[in-house]
């Protein structure tokens, strides 16, 4: 089935240190992988997107790598800072039903100053 | 306006009563997505609108659950009989999809529904 499973659910870092999550998907057609931001209270917002002809893509300090093989795809934030803090969602586009968008579970990071 | 725009921001109803939640997705998106946050949870799916149809209606909980979109524009969902477990933010997101591309999804600010 369709299907992204995204891990940790909860992550607790300390400032400067680095956090890594992690999301594996089903559909092997899949071809757009983005991650979103959920800030207490406000809406989803993307902070960065990955498409299946590259493998990794960096934008200051947060990175995404694509693994198509495996099926899977992390973010990495390095240089924690605590406005870091928040609701962390991936996602993968399901091709097989032309563009539908499905998300994992989320990730809650905490960054501890 | 600019962004994507939900309406009523937030609704009280009484269980057994109809509710209907609107979304104006940013002009020329083709894409409109459904989705469903209790509080602390993920981003259930509900139901993906390509233009004015409806490919997948899949993640609907119940036929009570209905979703229309009229003139590849404002989409409403609809609730019937609304129960406790509908309790929820309602989510809506437009993007630009050309063929096999996807491009950003950008979000509503929700609609918090609460039935008493």
């Amino acid at each position: 089935g369709e299907n992204v499973e995204q891990h940790p659910s909860t992550l607790s870092v300390q400032e400067g240190d680095s956090a890594v999550i992690k999301c594996t998907y089903s559909d092997s057609a899949s071809n757009y992988f983005p991650w979103y931001k959920q800030e207490l209270g406000k809406r989803p917002q993307l902070i960065i997107d990955i498409r299946s002809n590259v493998g990794e893509k960096k934008d200051q300090r947060i990175a995404v790598t694509l693994n198509k093989t495996a099926k899977h795809f992390s973010l990495h934030i390095t240089e924690t800072q605590p406005e870091d803090s928040a609701v962390y969602f991936c996602a993968a586009s399901i091709r097989s039903n032309t563009g539908k968008l499905i998300f994992g579970q989320g990730t809650t990071l905490q960054v501890k100053p | 306006g600019a962004g994507v725009s939900q309406s009523p921001s937030n609704k009280v109803t009484e269980k057994g009563k109809d509710v209907e939640l609107r979304c104006d997705p940013i002009s020329g998106h083709t894409a409109l997505y459904w989705y469903r946050q209790s509080l602390g949870q993920g981003l259930e799916f509900l139901i993906y609108f390509q233009g004015n149809s409806a490919p997948d209606k899949s993640g609907l909980p119940s036929d009570r659950f209905s979703a229309e979109r009229t003139g590849g524009s404002v989409s409403t969902l609809t609730i019937q009989r609304t129960q406790q477990e509908d309790s929820a933010v309602y989510l809506c997101a437009s993007s630009l999809v050309y063929g096999a591309l996807n491009t950003e999804a950008f979000f509503g600010q929700g609609t918090r529904l609460t039935v008493v």
